[in-house]
């Protein structure tokens, strides 16, 4: 089985850097993605890491240790619209994506 | 390139009705996922198609879920009869390849309401 934990809530300041943590479980691993979602709006692929250490894409990096179970994204100089929930997701055994709940982040002016 | 299209946007029946939701996948897309989205929480896989056959099933109430993908493209998913508990939105994914990179690509979704 998997099990994937993330915190529920999170705040920051417009302009500041935010690290969202998740840790998870599982019998396989094929790769952790995080998506973005939006109230009210499907989710968006934001990344992907298969391997340990940390991937950049512009503002938004990603962390993952395998030995370790353990990702995160890490989100710099924060704009209003960064305001939404992010979700990770594992890609077990089967290649199937198991989202967590997700962390909902508010960012204040 | 156009992304994956679901209808209805919103549905509100009372228990014990039925309901229909239809997914377009992105063309060329050969895995197609239902997901079912509580508020609050994260998605819940239903379904996963490879073509039109299920890969995965395990976790589809299947005394009151059923979902189909004829000739590999389109897929509808159904409630009969719905419950309380029912109520979410339903995600509808697709992706090009199966494996560790398959980015899935959702469409906006299909909110339920069943009172």
């Amino acid at each position: 089985g998997q099990n994937i934990d993330q915190p529920t809530e999170m705040t920051a300041t417009e302009g500041a850097i935010v690290q969202i943590n998740c840790t998870y479980q599982t019998s396989g691993f094929n790769g952790l993605f995080w998506y973005q979602q939006h109230a009210g709006e499907a989710p968006t692929f934001l990344s992907y890491n298969v391997l340990d250490g940390l991937e950049e894409k512009g503002r938004f990096s990603s962390f993952l240790s395998r030995s370790k179970g353990y990702s995160y994204l890490l989100l710099k100089e924060l704009q209003m619209k960064d305001s939404a929930s992010y979700l990770c997701a594992l890609s077990g055994g089967s290649y199937i994506p198991t989202f967590g709940r997700g962390t909902s982040l508010i960012v204040h002016p | 390139e156009a992304g994956v299209a679901q209808s209805p946007r919103y549905k509100i029946i009372e228990k014990r009705q039925s309901v229909a939701f239809w997914c377009n996948p992105i063309s060329g897309h050969a895995t197609l996922y239902w997901y079912q989205q509580i508020l609050g929480q994260g998605p819940k896989l239903l379904i996963q198609f490879q073509n039109n056959g299920v890969v995965d099933d395990s976790q589809l109430p299947k005394d009151r879920f059923s979902a189909e993908r004829l000739k590999g493209v389109d897929s509808t998913l159904k409630i009969q009869p719905a419950k309380l508990e029912d109520s979410a939105v339903y995600l509808c994914a697709s992706s090009l390849v199966v494996g560790p990179t398959g980015e899935l690509f959702f469409g906006e979704g299909s909110r339920l309401t069943v009172l």
